[in-house]
């Protein structure tokens, strides 16, 4: 059975750093692309980035608000994603969720069940 | 950026109907769309893929159509467990966007 689990979200102050984790199982995450996607509250889902398999070059593209700030690395000997984001704001408070994307450019099949970040003062 | 744009936001419906829902990106995606259903406090879940081809364990109910700019989500008779907010995805090139949602709320 395919497992996310996602951990690392908490209240943070602005301007401040905070590492998730995305610890996978039941699957070959070794050949997987991983995404991280995240949900303002009461809002839509908003991607934030890739990174593809080490065999395919482990590749990271990241959304606009993302780029500068937020970093996406892999741990294949431990099966898990990470998402490394500084200079946190407060409109970065949302779900952040980890997801599968296959070994090729395709949906989001599988989803973790999301950790709640908070960017307040 | 490819822009998503679903129709209409929130959609009132009875137990039994039949319900569409579109999805319109600012360019072609040829059919590297997907729909995903949300519930409350869940993490979303994948329906369909590639426009039209159904995920495993997903009820036939469900069927979507469309290629190039204009897509189509179908629910052919809703159901109690059906009401949630439902989005679709282009990927067909990076940034992968969504749509802002489609809200399927009990009539």
């Amino acid at each position: 059975e395919v497992q996310l689990v996602e951990s690392g979200g908490t209240l943070v102050k602005p301007g401040g750093s905070l590492r998730l984790s995305c610890a996978a199982s039941g699957f070959s995450f070794n050949i997987v692309w991983m995404n991280w996607v995240r949900q303002a509250p009461g809002k839509g889902l908003e991607w934030i980035g890739r990174i593809k398999s080490e065999g395919d070059g482990g590749t990271l593209d990241h959304a606009a608000p993302a780029k500068g700030r937020f970093t996406i690395s892999r741990d294949d000997s431990r099966n898990t994603l990470y998402l490394q984001m500084n200079s946190l704001k407060t409109e970065d408070t949302a779900v952040y969720y980890c997801t599968t994307e296959g070994w090729e450019p395709g949906p989001f099949r599988f989803w973790g069940q999301g950790t709640v970040v908070t960017v307040s003062s | 950026d490819i822009q998503m744009t679903q129709s209409p936001s929130t959609l009132s419906a009875s137990v039994g109907d039949r319900v569409t829902i579109t999805c319109r990106a600012s360019q072609s995606i040829s059919d590297w769309l997907a729909w995903y259903q949300q519930k409350p406090g869940k993490a979303p879940k994948l329906l369909i893929y590639k426009s039209s081809t159904l995920e495993s364990g997903v009820p036939s109910r469900f069927s979507g159509s469309g290629s190039g700019t204009e897509f189509t989500l179908t629910i052919s008779s809703l159901q109690p467990d059906d009401f949630a907010t439902y989005y679709c995805q282009q990927y067909s090139g990076y940034p992968k966007t969504f749509g802002q949602g489609t809200r399927v709320e009990i009539k």
